[in-house]
């Protein structure tokens, strides 16, 4: 079937680490997205994707950083100088069908 | 980009209908109208979109008003299951030829016996 994987479900880090979380999609889909959601919020932009090499900020980039070597591939870094690291985050890819997310991966840091 | 506004919460019968309004009174005219859904800690569901005209699929109806501000989107018999919180999303372009998705507050359906 096809979908978008995240990885791991649940991530514990010390403070001041850096951290990647994985985003891996078989939907053949250009386009790829970060969002980082906090208890009781919506949805907030972190990074986006149309095509391989290229991305661009969203509304809270700082802090964080991505890459698109791949097409299937849109792995998100949280850096140290992300100052509440502590959140919810989620990839999502689009077409011009619709848009596709993943399961999420619950990033707490101690 | 345009934006949405939803309530904050809805209460609804098991069995009967939940209708959730969205005001998006700054759409412009080549956006369409977005509904995603999300139970606790997963990543959000499509459920229906359109443009202009009224849509219907096996999930949900979404009615859409003739200027194009505000739709609702119907579950015609709510369950259990259904409880979660729903975003009604406008879909906006960025820069170049990528889109991307501007989420709402949400509106926390609560389907109840």
């Amino acid at each position: 079937d096809g979908g978008i994987t995240q990885s791991p479900k649940y991530l514990f880090r010390k403070e001041g680490q850096n951290v990647t979380l994985s985003c891996e999609q078989n939907l053949n889909h250009d386009a790829m997205y970060w969002y980082r959601q906090d208890p009781g919020q919506g949805l907030r932009l972190i990074y986006y994707s149309q095509i391989v090499n290229d991305f661009q900020k969203g509304d809270i980039a700082e802090g964080y950083s991505v890459s698109r070597e791949k097409k299937e591939s849109f792995p998100l870094t949280v850096t140290s100088a992300q100052k509440n690291p502590t959140a919810f985050y989620l990839c999502a890819s689009s077409s011009i069908y619709g848009y596709t997310f993943g399961s999420g991966t619950r990033l707490t840091v101690v | 980009d345009a934006k949405t506004t939803q309530p904050p919460s809805m209460d609804c019968a098991e069995g009967r209908a939940a209708n959730l309004p969205c005001n998006h009174s700054t759409i412009s005219g080549n956006e369409y109208v977005y509904w995603y859904r999300q139970i606790h800690s997963q990543g959000p569901q499509y459920i229906i979109h359109g443009l202009k005209n009224n849509e219907t699929n096996e999930m949900a109806s979404l009615i859409i008003t003739e200027d194009r501000k505000s739709s609702t989107l119907i579950l015609p018999h709510a369950t259990l299951r259904d409880t979660a919180v729903y975003y009604c999303i406008v879909r906006v372009k960025g820069t170049g030829t990528a889109s991307k998705l501007t989420f709402g507050t949400g509106t926390r359906l609560q389907v109840t016996l």
